[in-house]
């Protein structure tokens, strides 16, 4: 079975310092990555994806994640918090072969920006 | 084009009842999934539909049900309300699914009270 690591429930940054969210992952196979924000009372949003190719994923508003087999690990990065940034992110897996995936989600990571 | 669409928004329904939430897919999205989110057990997978039939089910009492139509569109049921129920229930919608890396779209969501 797979399951997914988001290490801190909250992370609080300065605006304009990097943001860094960590993700770990647990699957027999590497799987496909994702990683979704969520602003409050709205649904998720794709940030980006890692499905195959190059390990180092650029997304959007700034954000990338590097896929690193050997650590298991596709944590989050943008080099500056903006206030905006600030909102839940969640990382995801599904594996990559059978009609029976389903996208498995970590328990979150909210990030504050302050001034 | 348009986004996910999930209808209602908001709900309050009483212990014992039953409710149906319905999910528009994104157009030429055939997969359909819905997650049940609450602060304490997070997002919990419980259905994923493909072309009208069910491919995967979540741990989740067989209360909870759906369906979806020819169009794609989707519906959830919950009978015998628990206070439990209450939560946001998110609906995502996939070219192929979530196997084949596309990721999801979700929907903003419908907010179920139980009271």
């Amino acid at each position: 079975a797979q399951s997914v690591t988001q290490l801190g429930s909250h992370v609080s940054v300065s605006e304009g310092a990097l943001v860094l969210l960590r993700c770990n992952y647990s699957s027999s196979v590497p799987p496909y990555l994702f990683w979704y924000v969520q602003y409050p009372n709205q649904g998720l949003q794709l940030l980006l994806k890692y499905t195959t190719g190059a390990t180092l994923v650029k997304g959007i508003n700034g954000f990338e994640a590097e896929f690193k087999k050997s650590e298991t690990s596709f944590h989050l990065t943008k080099p500056s918090a903006h206030m905006s940034d600030a909102a839940e992110y969640f990382c995801a897996v599904s594996k990559r072969t059978g009609t029976a995936s389903k996208l498995t989600f970590g328990t979150g990571t909210r990030l504050q920006v302050t001034l | 084009k348009a986004g996910v669409t999930q209808t209602p928004r908001y709900l309050i329904k009483t212990r014992g009842q039953q409710v149906t939430l319905s999910c528009s897919p994104i157009s030429g999205h055939r997969s359909v999934s819905w997650y049940q989110q609450t602060p304490g057990q997070g997002l919990q997978f419980l259905f994923e539909y493909f072309s009208e039939t069910q491919r995967n089910k979540g741990n989740f009492p067989g209360r909870f049900s759906g369906r979806q139509f020819s169009n794609s569109r989707s519906e959830m049921n919950v009978s015998t309300l628990e206070l439990g129920d209450s939560a946001l229930y998110l609906c995502a919608s996939s070219l192929e699914g979530p196997g084949s890396g596309n990721g999801y779209t979700f929907g903003s969501g419908t907010r179920l009270t139980v009271v």
